[in-house]
């Protein structure tokens, strides 16, 4: 059964320093999206994605949160200079023309 | 804006019990709602999702129910078993793309 993907599983970085995060989104799909959960909270909507560009975002997602979908498979989430604050799991979601949502694994980012 | 809000926090019941999960959102415009499955530190496993037409939907042991007009839906869980101990989340969507989420109810099936 198709899936997405997300890697690493894992990353640490230091405050300041830029990271980007990758998705590999279900191939037919064609609406993309990010949240993030921070530890013990809720899930949030970060942005969403069609078309090669961003459809709607969230305040959370102010200049230091871009997106790109560099090639026919990859969708990243780049954050330029990170924050203690920006610790959280991020999603990524896809889904086709439907309403449903389909998640990947997450990517825990801890910023130290 | 949207709020979801979802009771219990956390439950705990002995194997073999059925239970109801609930989940109440402000906004009663919305297009459909989605229960996923959180187990800790995963991903999330979409479990049903119900159209705003819909009253409700059903996969093996679970029912989802949608009362639009009160702002309501329950997620049943039939002959519960310890494999279905996890978070579980219901979301809603409105009038974009974006899904609001709860905070989710912790779920522990006891042997």
């Amino acid at each position: 059964e198709p899936e997405v993907t997300q890697t690493p599983s894992h990353q640490v970085t230091q405050m300041g320093q830029e990271v980007i995060l990758r998705c590999v989104p279900i191939s037919n799909h064609l609406y993309f999206y990010w949240y993030r959960q921070i530890l013990g909270q809720k899930v949030e909507f970060l942005v969403s994605f069609y078309n090669n560009e961003i459809s709607e975002k969230s305040e959370i997602f102010d200049d230091q949160f871009s997106v790109e979908r560099p090639d026919g498979s990859n969708f990243t989430l780049k954050i330029r200079s990170t924050k203690l604050e920006d610790s959280a799991m991020y999603f990524c979601a896809s889904s086709v023309l439907g309403p449903e949502q389909y998640f990947g694994p997450g990517t825990r980012l801890t910023v130290t | 804006k949207q709020e979801v809000t979802q009771i219990p926090a956390a439950l705990s019941v002995p194997e073999g019990e059925n239970l109801v999960l609930n989940c109440s959102f402000t906004d009663s415009a919305i297009y459909n709602l989605q229960w996923f499955r959180q187990d800790p530190g995963k991903g999330l496993t979409s479990l049903l999702l119900i159209q705003s037409s819909q009253r409700e939907q059903t996969s093996g042991r679970l029912n989802a129910s949608l009362d639009k007009s009160s702002g309501r839906s329950t997620l049943y869980i039939a002959a519960s078993q310890p494999g279905d101990s996890a978070t579980y989340l219901c979301a809603v969507q409105g009038g974009s793309e974006k899904l609001v989420f709860g905070k989710g109810t912790k779920l522990t099936v006891n042997p």
